[in-house]
């Protein structure tokens, strides 16, 4: 059982336009929700995250939205750059006991086109 | 600032092989996550140590066995290879429950 979707599953957008992704969860009991990026052959880096407490957090060009009610939060590229250019991962994690795992949302392709 | 280190960072075994893989945390961090991560797909939780001890578990092989040493870097031990063991293997690390760091990973070829 999938917990966490993500989507689209790839997306291609022009430079300086917006990228957005979405994720769905299904588990209430979420309450931090991670933003990774990953370039090929290398390790997932962690973006920017958010707690269900607030609606919004941003950091340069990257903002989550997070709607409770909806259980949906997304990630917004703005001014896309080609250097964006990589696969980005929304995640959560199954509890706050140290050592809990991230579930993952299936990863969004991004391609941004000079 | 350090990062989560791991060695070897590519490794070439035959079928029925074994294989070790280490991680060193980022200093003062005292969880470590494996992942596995086929072409294509998301990274799949493996286990999970804290403070030394495992903490969660995930679809890992019984064929695998890892451990979280007393300087706290761990080892993920693989033994009787298979092809489909090929992929890459992430370490993570954390001091707070939540936010989890990565490494850069070690490409495993199974031949």
């Amino acid at each position: 059982q999938q917990q966490v979707k993500q989507s689209p599953q790839s997306l291609i957008v022009q430079k300086g336009g917006i990228s957005i992704i979405n994720c769905a969860y299904e588990n209430t009991a979420f309450d931090y929700f991670p933003w990774y990026q990953q370039f090929p052959g290398k390790g997932p880096a962690l973006l920017i995250a958010i707690r269900p407490d607030v609606s919004e957090k941003k950091e340069g060009r990257f903002t989550i939205s997070f709607n409770k009610s909806a259980k949906q939060f997304s990630l917004h590229i703005m001014d896309s750059q080609p250097g964006d250019s990589a696969t980005y991962f929304c995640a959560a994690p199954r509890g706050r006991a140290a050592g809990n795992k991230l579930t993952f949302g299936g990863g969004t392709r991004v391609l941004v086109k000079p | 600032a350090a990062g989560v280190i791991q060695s070897p960072r590519h490794l070439i075994k035959e079928k029925r092989e074994t294989a070790t893989l280490k991680c060193y945390p980022i200093p003062r961090h005292d969880t470590v996550y494996w992942y596995q991560q086929g072409p294509g797909q998301d990274p799949q939780f493996l286990i999970s140590f804290y403070e030394k001890m495992q903490s969660d578990k995930g679809s890992i092989p019984d064929r695998f066995s890892a451990q979280q040493f007393s300087d706290y870097h761990s080892e993920l031990n693989m033994s009787s290879l298979e092809l489909g063991d090929s992929a890459l293997y992430f370490c993570a690390s954390s001091l707070l429950s939540y936010e989890q760091y990565f490494g850069p990973g070690t490409r495993l070829t199974v031949t």
